[in-house]
């Protein structure tokens, strides 16, 4: 098993681009996440999904939007960049909560984002 | 809400020093869960622990350790004969509500040196 990859790995964008980062997951997890990592700061929520055609907002959603057409990917989009958006981006999944046994999440590598 | 603290930024020790890793956490829910995952200097996340909110036992694995106390709402963590492979960035995380949310500490970063 791959685990959860990332694309790309870097990225540089001019303010006023738009991209989409990519994850994909092979191990059939129903919860996906998106999270930003700013230098020195703990992870972000931005987005999640408890799976396909379902997504909703994290802690620090805006200038972002997602999809969940499948179970296997949740791509993220960045619509018009701005320099705060820099930083890393992390996507990860688990397993489902199932009553109250939590799971841990799968990290995918990073996608490391900077906007000028 | 929830909150999760690890007060200490960075933390340099010589190798084979035993060294603790603080993480208190702040949270209404009686049932809950805490993590640990450790970031090398590759950048990838990678879970050690889990602990539910009704377990308070410690945990021993290797040279790692776990000590959970809910009455001072701390998870710290201690490698014991630290080694140079154990630098890295640590994160505490709690889960928060429903999806498995998980809501991280700032991290301590561990450096081990010769």
């Amino acid at each position: 098993n791959a685990g959860v990859t990332q694309t790309p790995k870097f990225r540089i964008l001019k303010i006023g681009q738009s991209m989409t980062l990519q994850c994909t997951q092979d191990m059939n997890h129903n919860y996906m996440y998106w999270y930003r990592q700013d230098p020195g700061m703990g992870l972000k929520l931005i987005y999640y999904s408890v799976g396909a055609g379902i997504t909703d907002k994290g802690e620090v959603p805006n200038g972002y939007n997602v999809s969940r057409s499948t179970t296997e990917d949740f791509p993220l989009r960045l619509e018009l960049a701005a320099p705060s958006q820099t930083s890393v981006y992390f996507c990860a999944s688990s397993y489902p909560q199932t009553g109250t046994s939590v799971h841990e999440q799968y990290f995918g590598p990073g996608t490391r984002l900077t906007v000028t | 809400a929830q909150k999760v603290t690890q007060a200490q930024t960075e933390i340099s020790v010589v190798e084979k020093e035993d060294v603790t890793l603080d993480c208190v956490y702040e949270t209404r829910d009686t049932t809950y869960y805490l993590f640990w995952y450790k970031q090398p200097p590759s950048g990838e996340l990678v879970f050690l622990i889990r602990r539910n909110s009704f377990d308070e036992q410690n945990e021993i694995s290797g040279r790692y350790s776990w000590n959970f106390q809910k009455s001072t709402s701390s998870f710290n963590f201690t490698i014991t004969a630290s080694q140079v492979v154990d630098s890295a960035v640590y994160f505490c995380a709690l889960h928060t509500g429903t999806a498995s949310k998980l809501t991280f500490g700032t991290g301590t970063r561990l450096q081990v040196t010769l």
